[in-house]
């Protein structure tokens, strides 16, 4: 298995782009995971899903933060429009269930200028 | 101004010796923990779980130590090789409560 898949690897915007990271989970994974990693805060949970249903989105940092699962091969989060405070590692993880090791992605590490 | 970080314990160890670290939790319904090492550039990687029925397991050069009484696991590390630098998590899961990370031990070998 290729293990989780994210793109792009690399991104950088100006402040106010939308800026959307994708995500293809391990193939039979029914768990899927957003984390953001900075110096200041450490590794975040920003929102969890399980079978593509979200069940637990109280890390969003706010209403320009969104996350989909319109399959369980795929995931997006999308920020609109993009803070330079915002700049950070996002990490994509999926689980077998939700109380089974993750499975990270190497991450998308966005620079918003 | 002067930023302020997240101060990571460091552990520094010297190539060949055995590597103790520690972690604290504080959710008593915690019943399965994880570890994750996590090298510079990379996702964390899973290394060794532990359920609440156990006390020690053992892996290849890793071993966890469980001690439910006072909420605290350590991960040792066998003849620890420079490869063995990075952070490392300890990811406690149980009572309903999503995957929360800790902020982590960066261990540091010295050759």
């Amino acid at each position: 298995d290729a293990g989780v898949i994210q793109s792009p690897r690399h991104e950088v915007t100006e402040m106010g782009q939308e800026v959307t990271l994708r995500c293809k989970p391990i193939s039979g994974h029914n768990s899927l995971f957003w984390y953001r990693q900075t110096m200041m805060r450490g590794l975040e949970l920003l929102i969890y899903f399980n079978n593509n249903v979200p069940i637990d989105d109280s890390g969003m940092p706010e209403d320009r933060f969104s996350a989909k699962m319109p399959n369980a091969s795929f995931s997006t989060l999308k920020i609109q429009p993009s803070e330079p405070r915002d700049s950070a590692v996002y990490f994509c993880a999926s689980s077998l269930t939700g109380v089974s090791p993750l499975h990270f992605g190497n991450g998308t590490r966005l620079t918003v200028t | 101004g002067e930023s302020v970080g997240l101060h990571l314990p460091t552990l520094s160890v010297q190539e060949g010796d055995n590597s103790i670290i520690n972690c604290a939790y504080s959710n008593s319904a915690s019943d399965y923990f994880i570890w994750y090492k996590q090298e510079s550039g990379k996702g964390p990687q899973f290394i060794i779980d532990i359920r609440s029925n156990m006390d020690k397991r053992q892996g290849q050069r890793v071993t966890v130590l469980l001690n439910k009484t006072v909420k605290h696991l350590s991960l040792q590390i066998a003849a620890t090789q420079p490869g063995d630098s990075a952070v490392y998590f300890c990811a406690p899961l149980g009572g309903n409560t999503p995957l929360v990370f800790g902020k982590g031990t960066r261990l540091s070998v010295i050759a």
